[in-house]
C-alpha cells in the first residue's frame, strides 16, 4: 500500500454525514480558488472553482464557501461516500500567469 | 478518451541517468503544466507553457529541460537524476491562463523513483 501522505491531517466521518474541510489561503491578491479530490495513485481531479466575487459557490453533493477577510475556504460534502475518500486540495490563483498555490491537502476517510 | 496523458507511469532509473517524460492533451487546451509531488503530498508548479512558448519557470535546477514540441504536448527532460529528483510528476492543461479559461486539469502522474 501507499505510505506517502500519512502525516496529512485526516477527516473521519461516518458514510452519509456531511464533511467540512477547510483551508487557509495566504495571498491577500489571489482572485481564483480551486477544489481538488486526489485518489491513490491518480493525479488530482477537479472538483469546483469560486472567483473572489463571489462567497459562495454550490454544485452536485459540494459547496465551497470563500471568507477573504480571514482568507478562509471550505468545501462541504453533502451525505459523504466512501467514494469521497482521496486527500482534497485548496488551490490559489494570485494572478499572472495561471500560477496555482496549492494548500497542504485533507485527507478524508469515510467510514460504512 | 484521455484528456491528459502521461508516459510512463512509472520509471525506476539510477542516479546519473538522464530520463524524460511525456505529457499530451487531447482537449485543444494552449496552455500546459508540470507539477511536482514529494513524498507529503506537496504539489508544486515547475513550468508552464502557452502555445508553446515558456511562461513559468519556478526555482527548478537546470538539470530539467521542458520541451513543448506544439501546444498539445510537453515533454519534461532530466539530466543527471539525483535521489532527491523521486517524487510523483504531474502534467496538467487549461484552456489558456487568463481569466475564465484557467482551469487546470491533471494527467495521471508519473511516479519517477530515483535509486
Amino acid at each position: 500500500g501507499e505510505s506517502v501522505g500519512l502525516h496529512l491531517p485526516t477527516l473521519s466521518v461516518q458514510e452519509g454525514d456531511n464533511s467540512i474541510i477547510n483551508c487557509a489561503y495566504s495571498n491577500s491578491a489571489s482572485d481564483y480558488f480551486i477544489w481538488y479530490k486526489q485518489e491513490s495513485g491518480k493525479g488530482p481531479q477537479f472538483i469546483i472553482d469560486i472567483r473572489s466575487n463571489m462567497d459562495k459557490r454550490q454544485g452536485q453533493r459540494v459547496t465551497v464557501l470563500l471568507n477573504k477577510t480571514v482568507k478562509h475556504l471550505s468545501l462541504q460534502i453533502a451525505a459523504t461516500q466512501p467514494g469521497d475518500s482521496a486527500v482534497y486540495f485548496c488551490a490559489e490563483n494570485p494572478g499572472g500567469y495561471n500560477k496555482l498555490i496549492f494548500g497542504a491537502g485533507t485527507r478524508l476517510a469515510v467510514h460504512p | 478518451d484521455t484528456a491528459v496523458s502521461q508516459t510512463p507511469k512509472y520509471l525506476v532509473t539510477q542516479m546519473g541517468n538522464d530520463k524524460s517524460i511525456k505529457c499530451e492533451q487531447n482537449l485543444g487546451h494552449d496552455t500546459m503544466y508540470w507539477y511536482k509531488q514529494d513524498s507529503k503530498k506537496f504539489l508544486k508548479i515547475m513550468f508552464s507553457y502557452n502555445n508553446k512558448e515558456l511562461i513559468i519557470n519556478e526555482t527548478v535546477p537546470n538539470r530539467f529541460s521542458p520541451k513543448s514540441p506544439d501546444k498539445a504536448h510537453l515533454n519534461l527532460h532530466i539530466n543527471s537524476l539525483e535521489l532527491g529528483d523521486s517524487a510523483v510528476y504531474f502534467c496538467a492543461s487549461s484552456p489558456s491562463f487568463g481569466r475564465d479559461e484557467d482551469t487546470q486539469y491533471f494527467g495521471p502522474g508519473t511516479r519517477l523513483t530515483v535509486l
